[in-house]
């Protein structure tokens, strides 16, 4: 059964910081990875999808990297703003199966 | 907005109540999802609909009842439900292709639902 960890599961940093969001999953055998975002009491907005034949994908000042044989995944986020605090998930989909989400990570970015 | 919609945004139901919550996704998907997310816990899959055609059921309690009659609306019918279903239901589209699998989910704002 795949299982998803995310790492920290809280962070809080200045603004201007970059910063790393990290993501493991314990069976290597995906399909593809997906990032979201969610903002308090609201729906999860998509930000990157990664094909399992991938390395990477960027959005702006996102990029998400996918390294399936250590069964991780990391989203980096360059120059953060505090409209950038939210919780951040990843979730991982095998073959024939459903998207499996982690618990998220929270993020801050003070003024 | 991210094409696929919910009402009610909130709702309060005694556990004697009977209500739905409707999804209506307007992006030609044919893939359809119910999620769960409780405090503290990852969300967690209720049912998948395929191509209108109930494909997963998580051993939901039968205390919720999905529907979808078409491939653009999915229903969550609720009865009898208990204090512990109070929690945030999302809903979730995605085009599924027999070929490639399932591509990017788009999910909905979501319906909080507080029973009492």
């Amino acid at each position: 059964k795949q299982e998803v960890t995310q790492i920290p599961a809280a962070l809080s940093v200045p603004e201007g910081e970059n910063l790393v969001l990290n993501c493991s999953f314990t069976d290597s055998a995906i399909y593809n990875l997906q990032w979201f975002r969610q903002d308090p009491g609201k729906g999860l907005t998509s930000l990157l999808l990664i094909q399992s034949s991938q390395r990477e994908q960027t959005s702006g000042r996102l990029n998400a990297s996918l390294d399936k044989s250590s069964g991780r995944s990391t989203l980096y986020i360059a120059a953060s703003q505090p409209g950038d605090s939210a919780t951040y998930l990843c979730a991982v989909k095998g073959y024939g199966q459903n998207f499996v989400f982690g618990p998220g990570t929270r993020l801050s970015v003070l003024p | 907005e991210t094409g696929v919609t919910q009402t009610p945004r909130h709702l309060v139901m005694g556990m004697t109540n009977k209500k739905s919550l409707k999804c209506e996704q307007h992006l030609g998907h044919n893939a359809m999802y119910w999620y769960k997310q409780s405090a503290k816990k990852p969300l967690e899959l209720m049912f998948v609909y395929s191509l209108e055609e109930r494909v997963e059921n998580n051993s939901v309690p039968s205390r919720f009842s999905p529907e979808c009659p078409n491939s653009s609306h999915l229903f969550l019918h609720l009865h009898t439900l208990q204090p512990e279903d109070s929690a945030l239901y999302l809903c979730a589209s995605s085009q599924l292709w027999e070929d490639r699998g399932v591509h990017e989910q788009y999910f909905g704002p979501g319906t909080r639902l507080t029973v009492t």
